[in-house]
């Protein structure tokens, strides 16, 4: 069964700290892995990772996916308030009609 | 801007009723999605549909249908409602082939069965 896997499920962390989200999967027929962050509305899309090794970056947000060892993380450095969200981890599998299988999401929270 | 739009933000309804979510987006895309969402267990696919009329069961159809007779409109049905239904609701469009990163979500509904 295909599975999504993210740790931890909660942080909380001060400002200006640097966090790392895990994000571990079993697909069958891996394609791509997105990142999406959640601040109680629709998700917004982050990243989308498709080669292992490559590190994709915007401002203090990074992702890199090993697709050996069947994983991705999320960094976020000099941490803001504003970064306080639901981070969601999803792996899109071919030929399943582009759908996503999302993990449980990590909530971090940013204190002043 | 691009938009998926979901009908209702807040519903209250009560065990047993019918419960009708509707979703409509403006991009023109193929792919249509109902997730809901739960603390600790993330989105768990309901159905997706890729074209009008067509439709496909996700992980978890169990009590719901689902209806596209157009392709801008995707509608989520509760034959009848349940309190293990209460939960957050996210409609998501695709283009076909998207590889994910087309995905655009609407703000959700938060449905609470009582």
């Amino acid at each position: 069964e295909d599975k999504v896997v993210q740790s931890p499920l909660s942080l909380v962390v001060h400002e200006g700290d640097t966090v790392t989200l895990n994000c571990s999967y079993e697909v069958t027929n891996f394609r791509s892995l997105l990142w999406y962050k959640q601040e109680k509305k629709a998700p917004t899309f982050l990243f989308m990772l498709t080669s292992s090794g490559i590190e994709k970056k915007s401002g203090r947000l990074s992702s890199i996916l090993d697709n050996k060892e069947l994983f991705s993380i999320l960094n976020i450095t000099a941490t803001q308030t504003g970064d306080s969200a639901v981070y969601l981890c999803a792996v899109s599998p071919r030929n399943q009609g582009g759908k996503l299988i999302f993990g449980q999401g990590t909530e971090l929270s940013v204190k002043p | 801007d691009v938009k998926v739009t979901q009908s209702s933000r807040y519903l209250v309804k009560r065990t047993g009723e019918k419960v009708f979510l509707e979703c409509v987006q403006d991009m023109d895309h193929e792919n249509m999605f109902w997730y809901r969402q739960d603390p600790g267990l993330g989105l768990r696919l309901i159905y997706f549909s890729y074209d009008v009329k067509m439709k496909e069961k996700g992980d978890i159809p169990e009590g719901y249908s689902v209806s596209r007779e157009k392709k801008e409109r995707f509608s989520l049905i509760l034959e009848s409602a349940s309190t293990n239904q209460t939960s957050m609701y996210l409609c998501a469009s695709s283009f076909l082939g998207a590889l994910g990163y087309g995905y655009t979500f609407g703000s959700g509904t938060r449905l609470t069965v009582v």
